[in-house]
């Protein structure tokens, strides 16, 4: 049960250039999310998704795109990279009623020199 | 608006004490409240969560977590901390209103020395 994987584990980016960030689950949940977590600052949510074609703006999406593909994939784009967006990414999925919990990806950690 | 305070980045027992990892929230209506774990470059792990009802839950590696509504609190604790307790814990909160989205604290950073 391989849960929430996301792809690629680190990154290195010239400002300016673009990447995707992917995330696929095998859980069959319904809402998932993108989550950039910087030193003393926790996890931020930067948008989610909470059912199959249909996306948010969570707390800090300036500079970031996202797709929910199908249920189980949703990716996070980077049109033009920034040094501020050096960051380590999760993505994560749940069901959709609040009492449940949450499932993380390992992580990408970005770095954009 | 939620949120979720985590008064100390960092907690320092020694092996063997108990620990207690602090987390107030602050929300409109009935709060639905986590506990996770993140190891060195790993993502999050579920712990614990309260739902309704007892107001003590228990949770995975002997760690438990008592509910105060008065207090709007929900503190991490385990009895006998162990070196490999150490990591970085989060506290979240959800409710039923906005789109159930978690809000997470900033994180408490725990050591265990032996």
């Amino acid at each position: 049960n391989a849960g929430v994987t996301q792809t690629p584990k680190f990154q290195v980016l010239k400002t300016g250039q673009s990447m995707t960030l992917q995330c696929a689950q095998d859980m069959n949940h319904n809402s998932m999310y993108w989550y950039r977590q910087d030193p003393g600052m926790g996890l931020r949510l930067i948008y989610y998704s909470a059912s199959e074609g249909t996306t948010d703006k969570g707390e800090v999406p300036n500079g970031y795109n996202v797709s929910r593909l199908n249920k189980r994939e949703f990716s996070l784009r980077l049109e033009s990279a920034a040094p501020s967006q050096t960051s380590v990414y999760f993505c994560a999925s749940s069901e959709a009623t609040p009492n449940t919990e949450a499932f993380f990806g390992q992580g990408t950690r970005l770095t954009v020199v | 608006a939620q949120s979720v305070a985590q008064p100390e980045d960092q907690v320092n027992v020694a092996e063997g004490n108990p620990l207690t990892v602090k987390c107030t929230y602050s929300v409109s209506g009935n709060p639905y409240l986590f506990w996770y774990v993140q190891y060195p470059n790993r993502g999050l792990q579920f712990l614990l969560k309260y739902i309704t009802g007892d107001n003590l839950v228990k949770g995975s590696y002997g760690f438990e977590a008592e509910f105060n509504k008065s207090q709007t609190s929900f503190h991490l604790k385990k009895p006998s901390a162990l070196v490999s307790d150490s990591a970085l814990y989060f506290c979240a909160v959800r409710v039923n209103t906005n789109a159930g989205k978690s809000t997470f604290g900033d994180g408490t950073t725990l050591t265990v020395k032996p």
